[in-house]
Order: structure tokens, then C-alpha cells, then sequence
């Protein structure tokens, strides 16, 4: 079984701009969370998406915001990117609704964003 | 809410033992471990539930102290391969407004 796929694995934007990254959860996982990560903050939540909704959420500005399609596979998209969104952002999957199930997560590789 | 984990890092010889905890200011009702390697995805380790439990694999084992609102992950005999850097992950509510909540991680290093 294919693992959390992340594209891209690099990005490099300038402040002011906006940005998409993707993520394929693993087969049959419906469950999607969406994680960033810093040298100074360690791991923090952003949201998890479960069958197309947004099921929770951590505290980030509205800048940050998510999707998921049909086929679980989700999107986070950041406006107005500042300095500060500098970060690796992970994305993890599961095969159920983590706060139902209290499930393991299966994280993939990231993707490294510098904002210039 | 984030969990504080002790300690920052931590230097070790093959063959020796290392401790690992993570304490919350809130009751926990589970708390999940996962390593990840530099460049790497974290990989999940455990997940431990209120009630005191110690779980364990291989020389990998951790207990979950829910009067101290803490958990421990011991691992003995390390090994190269123990290398990383250690994220605990701690849930407080169990309900629908479950949120996994880390802490900032412990680097360790296992030298030969």
C-alpha cells in the first residue's frame, strides 16, 4: 500500500503570495489532518478533514484554510503569506474520524515552504 | 495545552537506557508517541489511555501516569536505529472536541 503522498516537497514563495500544497491520504484512510511544523513549536494542529468536512480546527488565523474531495484527498491553501509561515507542513491520515477513534496517524514526508 | 517534554535532548552511547516524559497541565485521556527521523515522516510508536497503562514493544516501552497527568517512554539497550526525535502527543478531552495536541520533542542521539 502506497503511503501519504505530500507534493510538492519544496516551495519557495514570497511574502504576500498564496499557496497550495496537496495531500493523498493512504487508500481507505478518510480522515486527513493537516500539521506545521517548526524548530521553536514542534507539531501544531491546523485542522482535520473527515468525508469533506472540516472537523476541527487549531488556532491559526484564517489565512490558513483546507478542503477535501470526494476521493479524501485534501488540500491546505495559506493567503497572504508572512515570514512566519516558514515551516515544514505535514499531513496525516487515518482510517477513521481521529476524534471517534483516537487512531493512529500515518504522516507523510511534508512539504518544506520558505517564504522570502 | 501543548505538553512539555523533558528532556530537549539527550546524548547516548549504544547499549544504554534512556527516559523520555511528557507532562500535561491538564488531565489526559491518551497520549500518543511517535519518532521521527531527521528528513523523514514521524512514525507512530503508541498510543497509551487513561488507566495507567504501560505499553511496550521491542526495548520501546511507555506508562501513562494519569494522577501526574504524565507519561514516560523508556528505551533500553538503545540502539542506532533509536535515532530521532521524539514527539509526545497528548489528547485531554476524548470527546468531539478532540484536539492531539504535541510537545516541542526530544532529540536523541545514539552514538556508537
Amino acid at each position: 500500500k502506497a503511503g501519504v503522498t505530500q507534493t510538492p516537497r519544496y516551495l519557495i514563495k514570497t511574502r504576500g503570495q498564496q499557496v497550495t500544497l496537496s495531500c493523498s491520504p493512504i487508500s481507505g484512510h478518510r480522515s486527513v489532518s493537516w500539521y506545521q511544523q517548526t524548530p521553536g513549536q514542534g507539531l501544531q494542529f491546523l485542522f482535520e478533514y473527515f468525508s469533506e468536512t472540516q472537523r476541527n480546527k487549531g488556532n491559526f488565523p484564517g489565512r490558513f484554510s483546507g478542503r477535501q474531495f470526494s476521493n479524501s484527498r485534501s488540500e491546505m491553501n495559506v493567503s497572504t503569506l508572512e515570514l512566519g509561515d516558514s515551516a515544514l507542513y505535514l499531513c496525516a491520515s487515518s482510517p477513521g474520524l481521529i476524534s471517534a477513534t483516537n487512531e493512529k496517524l500515518f504522516f507523510g514526508s511534508g512539504t518544506q515552504l520558505s517564504v522570502l | 495545552q501543548q505538553p512539555v517534554q523533558s528532556p530537549q535532548a539527550v546524548i547516548l552511547r549504544e547499549g544504554e537506557d534512556a527516559v523520555i516524559n511528557c507532562s500535561s497541565s491538564k488531565a489526559l485521556y491518551s497520549v500518543h508517541w511517535y519518532r521521527q527521523k531527521h528528513g523523514e515522516a514521524p512514525v507512530f510508536l503508541m498510543i497509551l489511555l487513561k488507566g495507567g497503562e504501560q505499553k511496550g514493544h521491542d526495548k520501546i516501552s511507555a506508562s501513562f501516569n494519569e494522577k501526574k497527568q504524565q507519561s514516560s517512554l523508556y528505551l533500553t539497550a538503545s540502539q542506532l536505529s533509536y535515532s530521532g526525535t521524539y514527539f509526545c502527543g497528548t489528547e485531554n478531552s476524548g470527546g468531539s472536541n478532540y484536539k492531539l495536541t504535541f510537545g516541542k520533542g526530544t532529540l536523541l542521539t545514539v552514538n556508537p
